[in-house]
């Protein structure tokens, strides 16, 4: 079985500032991470993800993320927030020989002002 | 080009009712997922297809539900004698390819919020 906690359900946060969004996650086997991020009223689309490699994995508005497995933790980050960063942010778990099927956490609400 | 797609996009039932919710997949993906998303709460999953072969089921959280991908393109999630607890959302994703190795990525549709009086 495997599981993933996001302890903060909602951050607010400065234009410009960075942010953290923590993310642990348990599991007995070789895992691979997601991070998912779904716009108001909009579905859920892929930030970024960890396969195999490098530990630290980016996305194209930057965002990036790195699997730490001693602490079993895949946080994201991003130096300066912009107020379009305003989302639900979802980690999510698959593991090896898993089907694929995604394990999500309860989501951070990242709030973005001015 | 087009997305998942789902339908309806806002159901309300009465309790004991059926409901059927329908999933398009993006066309030419092989594996299909079901999640149910309580409010408040992350996706959960419920069932995956590869192609019309429904490998995994272990999610679904009673014999009132039950999917089916006949064709292996779309699918339907029906809900039997529904109840409170049903009220969610409930997310269908697709993938390009075949589950085992490193996983695809998984392209979600809108949902369908269901809710139950």
């Amino acid at each position: 079985a495997q599981s993933v906690t996001q302890l903060d359900s909602q951050v607010p946060v400065f234009e410009e500032a960075p942010v953290e969004l923590r993310c642990n996650y348990s599991s007995s086997v070789s895992v691979y991470l997601f991070w998912y991020v779904q716009y108001p009223n909009q579905g859920l689309q892929l930030l970024l993800k960890y396969l195999s490699g490098s530990t630290l994995v980016e996305s194209i508005n930057g965002f990036e993320a790195e699997f730490n497995k001693s602490q079993t933790s895949f946080h994201l980050r991003k130096p300066s927030v912009h107020i379009s960063d305003t989302a639900e942010y979802f980690c999510a778990v698959s593991s090896t020989g898993g089907g694929n099927k995604l394990t999500f956490g309860t989501g951070t609400q990242l709030k973005v002002e001015l | 080009g087009a997305g998942v797609s789902q339908s309806p996009r806002y159901k309300v039932a009465k309790r004991g009712q059926d409901v059927a919710l329908r999933c398009d997949p993006i066309s030419g993906h092989v594996s299909l997922f079901w999640y149910q998303q309580a409010l408040g709460q992350g996706p959960e999953f419920l069932t995956y297809f590869q192609n019309e072969a429904q490998l995994d089921k272990s999610g679904l959280p009673s014999d009132r539900f039950f999917a089916e991908r006949p064709e292996g393109s779309v699918s339907t999630l029906k809900i039997q004698r529904t109840q409170q607890e049903d009220s969610a959302v409930y997310l269908c994703a697709s993938s390009p390819s075949l589950s085992g190795g490193a996983p695809d990525t998984q392209y979600f549709g809108p949902g369908t919020r269901l809710t139950v009086l």
